[in-house]
Formats: C-alpha cells, structure tokens, sequence
C-alpha cells in the first residue's frame, strides 16, 4: 500500500453542488494532516489542516477518521475558482511530509 | 511580501550541461526544500535542510546536490544534466523542523527541460 493515495479524479461538477475527497495513508502513527490546493501550472498552496476532532473553514470542511487511516475533503457550494488539484499531505512522523498524487476538481457553470 | 523566491522560472538544458537553480526565503524559517513534480508522479522530496548547515536526502536525491548557504537560501545543483531530470522544481520553506506540524510555503516553480 502506498504512503499517501488519493484518486486522480477528475471529480466534474456543476456550480453548487458538493464534492468530497478522500485520501487514504498506511502508516498508523501519522500525526499531521493538511490539505494543498494547486492551480494549473502554479505552486502548492496550503488550504487547511486537518485536525483530530474535524475543522471547517467557509465552504471547506476537513475530516480524519483514525481508525480507517484516510482524510477527507468536502466542498460546499461549489465555485468555479474552486477548479484545482487538491493534494492530500500527510507528515508519518519519522520522515518529511509526503504528499499524495493529487485529485483534480473540475467546476463547471 | 517576497516568500519564497526561485530563480529562473525556465531553463533549457542539453544533456550533459550542468546548472544551479536558487531559492531564497525572507520569512525566517528554519527548514527548506527541494521538490520535483511530473505528470502521474505528484510531489517527490529531492533534498531538504532542516537548519543552516544542515541537508538530508529526500526520495529522489540521485543526480543533485544542494547547498544551504546561510539561513535564507537553499540552492540545488545537476552536474551533469539528464532528460529524466526534465521536471517543474519547486522549492519550499517551513517555520518549523521538516517532520513538526509546520506548513510549507512554496515558490513559483521553475520549469527545466533537458534535450
């Protein structure tokens, strides 16, 4: 299993709508969690952590369920400036922060 | 407000050519790094330095070198040039140590293609 996964997407979605993603990690002694938004051609940028008992941020909500070892994502009331690839980061405590392959969210009007 | 700071934003190499690619950082932060990304493989850790003086291997170290000059930059060498180097390089920084719960601000990108 590998360190970080996520599914590559691309979620397409209307204006509106709600859109989750998840991301799943093998390594059970992972602290940290934190989500990335990357826009096409630009660099990472962080979006949120994730913390133990859950955190929302606007439109934006983050969960970690522990004993399934996944994080996840949820966007609501989708906007168009929502397009992006969002990648999943996970630090496993022994090393640096391992990123996922990202999951590609398409708005559309 | 500067962040982070990498030099150029493109490069074109020929196998075999060497090249340094610079990053500077004005936050203050303590630890920086060295990452790649290409299409399917998502962001891989060439090299990161927790302090001044200081670097480590990441997951992909073979064919670079990097130099932590003083606190605020962290440069990243090719010697000798590949195609399989031809990558977007991102270069980031962190307030805290690389394994603490301290998020990365990244620079631009530099976009290197090798022939």
């Amino acid at each position: 299993r590998k360190e970080v996964e996520q599914d590559p997407g691309p979620f397409n979605v209307p204006e509106g709508a709600t859109v989750a993603f998840n991301c799943t990690y093998s390594n059970s002694a992972s602290q940290s969690f934190f989500w990335y938004r990357q826009d096409c051609r630009k660099e990472p940028k962080l979006l949120m952590s994730v913390y133990s008992s859950g955190n929302e941020d606007g439109r934006f909500t983050a969960q970690l369920n522990r004993a399934s070892q996944y994080i996840s994502l949820l966007i609501r009331d989708s906007k168009l400036s929502d397009s992006a690839t969002y990648l999943c980061v996970v630090i496993p405590g022994y090393s640096t922060l391992t990123f996922g392959k990202g999951t590609m969210l398409l708005v559309s009007p | 407000n500067a962040g982070v700071t990498q030099t150029p934003k493109f490069q074109v190499l020929k196998t075999g050519q060497s090249m340094t690619l610079q990053c500077a950082q004005d936050m203050n932060h303590n630890s920086m790094y060295w990452y790649r990304q290409d299409p399917g493989m998502g962001l891989r850790l060439i090299y990161y330095s927790a302090s001044e003086g200081t670097t480590d291997k990441g997951e992909v170290p073979n064919g670079y070198n990097v130099s932590r000059l003083n606190k605020r930059e962290f440069s990243l060498r090719l010697e000798s040039a590949a195609p399989s180097q031809t990558s977007v390089y991102f270069c980031a920084s962190s307030e805290g140590a690389a394994t603490s719960n301290s998020p990365l601000h990244f620079g631009n990108g530099t976009r290197l293609t090798v022939t």
